[in-house]
């Protein structure tokens, strides 16, 4: 799987759009970006997922760079429960493939 | 909706005894996936099943075993605790065939806490 970095930490306000970028400049043609968050403990839980074209569901936004090196998940209107570690995963286009996570985002929404 | 169910959520050992953890998909998965995450670590894979064989293998160590039975739930059996298992585990689930479900949509399940004395 390629490999994928992110910045350790963001910090958020309440209400405005969260930007979170993911570098994943060695992915291959068929893989896909998925994006899953851990609220403290929890298990991760599934945000979106793409492979070459923007994708927008009703948590968030991905935005894939058009060589597919890198790409970035908005959330449009951070909340206080949004706080969680966010984790930018590239996976082989299959529905039982293990996730290989990385070192993840933490992000801090703010009142 | 069903989600995937953990049992124990808490576990606590000596060190050198053996646990068992459980897992129950959502109903209808029929993959199912173990991570195990360290305290202030990422989560990583360990093992996964689907139709009940083993499907893929990440650095679960060999005093680790697990299987998926014939209604799906699976099983990690740990023997020979040592400290350093100390950690989380989740199960996650999904589905094999799973359109419109997204491709590798895992749902993972509240964890087990073990701790190792």
């Amino acid at each position: 799987d390629a490999k994928t970095t992110q910045p350790p930490s963001m910090d958020c306000a309440e209400g405005r759009a969260a930007n979170l970028p993911c570098n994943h400049s060695t992915i291959s043609g068929n893989e896909y970006v998925y994006w899953y968050r851990q609220i403290h403990s929890q298990g991760p839980q599934y945000i979106i997922h793409g492979l070459k074209n923007n994708e927008t569901n009703e948590m968030a936004s991905l935005i894939i760079t058009e060589d597919r090196k890198s790409s970035t998940l908005i959330l449009p209107h951070a909340t206080l429960r949004d706080t969680a570690v966010y984790y930018c995963i590239v996976s082989r286009r299959s529905n039982d493939y293990k996730l290989s996570f990385g070192a993840g985002t933490t992000v801090t929404v703010r009142a | 909706a069903a989600g995937v169910i953990q049992s124990p959520r808490h576990l606590i050992k000596e060190k050198r005894e053996t646990a068992t953890l459980k897992c129950y998909p959502i109903p209808r998965h029929d993959t199912v996936y173990w991570y195990q995450q360290g305290p202030g670590q990422d989560p990583q894979f360990l093992i996964s099943f689907y139709e009940k064989m083993q499907s893929d293998k990440g650095s679960i160590p060999d005093r680790f075993s697990a299987q998926q039975f014939s209604d799906y739930h699976s099983e990690l059996n740990m023997s020979s605790l040592e400290l350093g298992d100390s950690a989380l585990y989740f199960c996650a689930s999904s589905l094999h065939s799973g359109l419109p479900v997204p491709y590798n949509e895992q749902f993972f399940g509240p964890g087990t806490r073990l701790t190792v004395l």
